[in-house]
């Protein structure tokens, strides 16, 4: 069975930084397209950022510049390095598995891990 | 404001049929397939369209899509109690060079 488990969120002060870990079971990582989709308390859905092979990585105008999402193979892990976080970054996390190594489609879900910037 | 716009909300009574509606533009529906998800209250996404009218598998065939220019639709027939829940659509947009959601509709079966 496919399962994506997010760790790493917390609460953390505004211009601070969070790590945020997917591992994958039940396939393999490297190859799928992998994506992170947010959402704020009590609001809908905000995509994040896409990454597949030999693809410029994508990200959201919202945190250009600020995130960076990276993923290791041999661990069957994505990450979303998140940088100079803003009161409105706050959300839970999702990653999300793409359709196939080209399609960024999301078809499963891991079930969030919440991130809270507050001062 | 979200780039894809969604009625806040919908309602049917058990047994009925009801759509829900998302609209965009030629940048998004106009040029790309539109999924759409169901959200039950305090879980994750669940994807229960593909491109339009592709049923994902394990999705029952009372969901259906339809797409008519830049606008698509989702149609859940027979509609059972466990449908409640809140309903997203999403297309990527080349004017973004992401992905775009629509504001998500809350379904509630009376």
């Amino acid at each position: 069975d496919v399962q994506l488990v997010e760790s790493g969120g917390g609460l953390v002060k505004p211009g601070q930084s969070l790590r945020l870990s997917c591992v994958a079971s039940g396939f393999t990582l490297s190859s799928f397209a992998m994506n992170w989709v947010r959402q704020p308390p009590g609001k809908g859905l905000e995509w994040v950022a896409s990454i597949r092979n030999g693809d410029t990585d994508r990200y959201a105008n919202s945190v250009k510049g600020r995130f960076t999402m990276s993923r290791d193979n041999a661990k069957n892990s994505l990450y979303l390095q998140m940088n100079s976080l803003r009161v409105e970054d706050t959300a839970v996390y999702y990653c999300a598995r793409g359709l196939s190594e080209s399609q960024f489609d999301f078809d499963h879900w891991g079930q969030g891990t919440l991130v809270t910037v507050s001062s | 404001q979200s780039v894809l716009r969604q009625p806040p909300s919908a309602s049917g009574t058990l047994g009925q049929r009801v759509t829900i509606s998302c609209s965009g533009a030629i940048s998004n529906i106009g040029r790309f397939g539109v999924n759409w998800y169901q959200q039950l209250p305090g879980t994750a996404p669940k994807f229960v369209m593909y491109s339009n009218t592709q049923r994902p598998s394990g999705v029952p065939d009372r969901f259906s899509g339809f797409k008519s220019g830049t606008s698509v639709s989702l149609a859940i027939s027979g509609l059972q109690s466990e449908d409640e829940a809140d309903y997203y659509c999403v297309a990527w947009d080349d004017s973004l060079n992401g992905w775009a959601f629509g504001g998500g509709t809350k379904l509630t079966v009376l």
